[in-house]
C-alpha cells in the first residue's frame, strides 16, 4: 500500500544545476506535506514542508512545490551542491484529527557531481 | 543544537532474545516516536506516544512490542522475542506538538537478529 511514491530511485546532477525531486500521494486526507534528507548512517534530516492551503514554500535553496489536483509534490534545489548528495524523502500528513504519523516515500538518491 | 539520541548505534542479538533500545527525545519536546526502516525499503511508522500512552500503533506495532517513558528523558522501545524479520535501522523521533510537523529524528538503531 504505497500511498507516498517517490517513483525515481536515483537522479544525478551537476554541481550548480537545479535538481528536481518528485513525490506523488493518493491518500487525499493528507493535507501536510515533508522532504527529509539522509545521509548514510544518520537519521533523517528535516528539510522543508507544505501545508495543503499553498502551492509554492521556500527556504533559500530549497523550493517546494504543491499541485493537489494531481496529488503531485516536487523539491526544487537551486544551485545543486556536491554536499547535497543524500537520500531524499517524502513524507505526508493529515494535519491534526487522531493521525500522528508520517508516511515516507522509498526515497531518491541525489547525487552531485563536482 | 538539540538532538534526539540513541544507543546503542548497533545491536545485535539471538532470535528470539529480548532487546531494548533507547532515544532520548529533545528535551521540550510533548510526541515521541518510532520508526523502522528494513534495508533497501522506505521508512516505516510503529508508534506514536503522548501523555504517557500510545497514541497511535502500526499494524507492524504487535504484541511481541512495546514502549516505555521510563522516566522524564528516556524513551524505549523493547522488542520480547526477536525474530529475524525485525532487523532493521530503528529510529527514533520526537516533536514539540502533535501533528508530526518538524519531528526530529535520531540517528538510529541498527538492529540486526541472527
Amino acid at each position: 500500500d504505497q500511498q507516498v511514491k517517490q517513483n525515481s530511485p536515483s537522479l544525478s546532477v551537476q554541481e550548480g544545476r537545479i535538481s528536481i525531486l518528485n513525490c506523488d500521494y493518493t491518500n487525499s486526507m493528507f493535507d501536510y506535506f515533508l522532504w527529509y534528507k539522509k545521509y548514510p548512517a544518520e537519521g533523517p534530516t528535516f528539510l522543508i514542508s507544505i501545508s495543503s492551503i499553498k502551492d509554492k514554500n521556500e527556504d533559500g535553496r530549497f523550493t517546494v512545490f504543491l499541485n493537489k489536483s494531481a496529488k503531485h509534490l516536487s523539491l526544487h534545489i537551486v544551485p545543486s551542491q556536491p554536499g547535497d548528495s543524500a537520500v531524499y524523502f517524502c513524507a505526508a500528513s493529515v494535519f491534526g484529527g487522531s493521525n500522528y504519523k508520517l508516511t515516507f516515500g522509498k526515497g531518491t538518491l541525489l547525487t552531485v557531481n563536482p | 543544537e538539540p538532538e534526539v539520541t540513541q544507543t546503542p548505534s548497533h545491536q545485535v542479538t539471538q532470535m528470539g532474545q529480548e532487546v531494548i533500545l533507547r532515544c532520548v527525545p529533545i528535551s521540550n519536546h510533548l510526541y515521541f516516536y518510532w520508526y523502522r526502516q528494513i534495508l533497501g525499503q522506505k521508512v516505516e511508522f510503529l508508534v506514536s506516544f503522548y501523555n504517557n500512552e500510545i497514541s497511535e500503533k502500526s499494524e507492524i506495532f504487535d504484541d511481541q512490542f512495546s514502549v516505555e517513558r521510563p522516566d522524564g528523558s528516556n524513551f524505549t522501545l523493547k522488542i520480547r522475542s526477536t525474530k529475524l524479520e525485525d532487523s532493521a535501522m530503528y529510529f527514533c523521533a520526537s516533536s514539540p506538538n502533535r501533528v508530526n510537523t518538524e519531528a526530529f529524528f535520531g540517528q538510529g538503531t541498527r538492529l540486526t537478529v541472527v
